[in-house]
C-alpha cells in the first residue's frame, strides 16, 4: 500500500493571507501527481496533473511546486478568499498499477473573512 | 463538465440487502473507478475499471463486486450490504492522456 501523506490536515487562515501545504509521497516508480480541490457537498475536480519535476503549474491565485527526487510536492494560495475555502487532495499516480490513483488524506482549507 | 452520472443519488437499505450503484459516462473514457469516502480516510478506491471485461480489486474491495460489460457502464455491487458499506461513493472517470480523473456526483448509501 503506498504511503500518500498531506499536511497539515486542516488550517484555518485570514482572507487576505496566503498559505500553502504539502504533499508527500514515495519516490520511486513516479509518473504523475495530481492536484484535486474538493468543496463541501460537491465532487472533488482537479487542479493539476504534474509530470516532471521541477514543475510547477498555476491557476490563478493557486500554484503548485514537484519534486519528484524527494517526493514532495507544494500547494500555494495567494491572497486566501472565501471561496478557496475547500479539501485539496494531492493524489500519486503510478502507470504500472493500472493507472490507479492513491489519495492523501486530505488540507481541509477554511478561509475566514 | 465531464458527461457522468451516477445513480440512485441516495439510498437507504437494510443490512443484508443487495444493492447496486450505477455510473454511466458519455465521454468514452477507458477507464472507471468507484471510490468511497469515510470520514478520516479521504477517498479510498474500490475497484476500478480499464476496459469492457477489464476490472481489478482497489485497496477496500472486500463485500464489493463491479461489472463493466459496455464502456459507458460500471456498475458497484454490494452482494449483502452491512453497517461498516454505510459511506458516500464515487465514480470517476479517466482518458488516456493525462489520467486526470473526473468524478461523478456521489451516491449516499445508508445501511441500517
Amino acid at each position: 500500500i503506498l504511503n500518500v501523506e498531506q499536511s497539515p490536515q486542516s488550517l484555518h487562515v485570514q482572507e487576505g493571507d496566503s498559505t500553502n501545504f504539502t504533499c508527500s509521497f514515495p519516490s520511486s516508480n513516479f509518473y504523475a501527481l495530481h492536484w484535486y480541490r474538493w468543496e463541501t457537498a460537491k465532487s472533488p475536480e482537479a487542479l493539476f496533473v504534474m509530470t516532471l519535476n521541477g514543475d510547477e503549474k498555476k491557476k490563478g491565485r493557486i500554484s503548485a511546486t514537484l519534486n519528484t527526487k524527494e517526493g514532495y510536492s507544494y500547494l500555494y494560495i495567494k491572497g486566501s478568499q472565501p471561496e478557496d475555502s475547500a479539501t485539496y487532495l494531492c493524489a500519486f499516480l503510478i502507470k504500472a498499477a493500472g493507472n490507479k490513483l492513491t489519495f492523501g488524506g486530505g488540507t481541509r482549507v477554511l478561509v475566514k473573512p | 463538465d465531464a458527461g457522468i452520472t451516477q445513480s440512485p443519488r441516495h439510498k437507504v437499505t437494510e443490512t443484508g440487502t443487495p444493492v447496486t450503484l450505477r455510473c454511466h459516462q458519455t465521454e468514452n473514457h477507458r477507464y472507471m473507478y468507484w471510490y468511497r469516502q469515510d470520514p478520516g480516510h479521504g477517498l479510498r478506491l474500490i475497484h476500478y475499471s480499464y476496459g469492457v471485461k477489464d476490472t481489478d480489486k482497489g485497496e477496500v474491495s472486500d463485500g464489493y463486486s463491479v461489472s463493466r460489460s459496455k464502456t459507458e457502464d460500471f456498475l458497484l455491487t454490494l452482494e449483502s450490504a452491512t453497517s461498516s458499506q454505510t459511506s458516500v461513493y464515487f465514480c470517476a472517470i479517466a482518458g488516456t492522456d493525462r489520467y486526470e480523473q473526473y468524478f461523478g456526483p456521489g451516491t449516499r448509501l445508508t445501511v441500517t
